[in-house]
């Protein structure tokens, strides 16, 4: 099994609706994060999580939730999703200063 | 500021052809800077972690080297499966901001048979 999961893998969806995006991870890391990736525009982190009690805003976290519900699980929300949010979205977890270890990815398009 | 940037942006070589990819950093006290490997539609893939200038890592055909402003991915020798994309992050001290890493825009590689 893989050691960090995101479901769903693709979607597609249209203006204004709202979408979650989860992530799981076997690998029992205390911290996750939430990347977005555009082409030509490189990663950037939207939101991290040290805690289950500890969820902080990354660079470009506007029009973006967490939620935190358990160690293993840390899911993203658009509460109404824009085509400026099309992008690849990953999930990464990591244990203290070590390497941040990401997911496969969620492909998400919005129309 | 803390800012990556990586260079150039793609590089195409024939396979055996050695070359560098390099990545400059400014950073407020650095703790790490990470290669990943990226292939397409697939998550970023940890390669190396170098902590202080002058540590050199090396990995099959790939090494990694540092100083105090920049990394270079040295290739000797590619194959085709070497052909991906390539990150440079830097993880700042954990004042600065909180420890997260700080990516850099990529180099494409490209390595034709």
């Amino acid at each position: 099994d893989a050691d960090v999961t995101q479901t769903p893998r693709n979607r597609i969806t249209k203006t204004g609706k709202r979408i979650m995006l989860e992530c799981s991870q076997t690998k029992g890391h205390d911290r996750m994060y939430w990347y977005r990736q555009d082409p030509g525009l490189g990663l950037r982190l939207i939101y991290y999580s040290f805690d289950v009690k500890d969820i902080n805003k990354g660079e470009i976290s506007d029009g973006y939730s967490v939620s935190r519900q358990a160690q293993a699980k840390f899911s993203l929300s658009l509460e109404s999703a824009i085509p400026n949010q099309t992008a690849l979205y990953f999930c990464a977890t990591s244990d203290g200063d070590t390497k941040p270890f990401f997911g496969p990815g969620t492909r998400l398009t919005v129309l | 500021e803390d800012q990556v940037t990586q260079s150039p942006e793609a590089l195409r070589l024939q396979e055996g052809e050695s070359s560098s990819l390099n990545c400059s950093y400014t950073v407020s006290g650095l703790r790490g800077l990470f290669w990943y490997r990226q292939d397409p539609g697939k998550g970023p893939e940890f390669l190396f972690t170098l902590y202080s200038a002058g540590e050199e890592k090396e990995k099959e055909r790939l090494k990694a080297t540092l100083t105090k402003k920049e990394s270079f991915l040295h290739i000797t020798a590619p194959k085709p499966e070497d052909s991906a994309t390539y990150l440079c992050a830097v993880q700042a001290n954990l004042w600065g901001s909180q420890g997260n890493l700080i990516f850099g825009k990529g180099t494409k590689l490209s390595v034709k048979p």
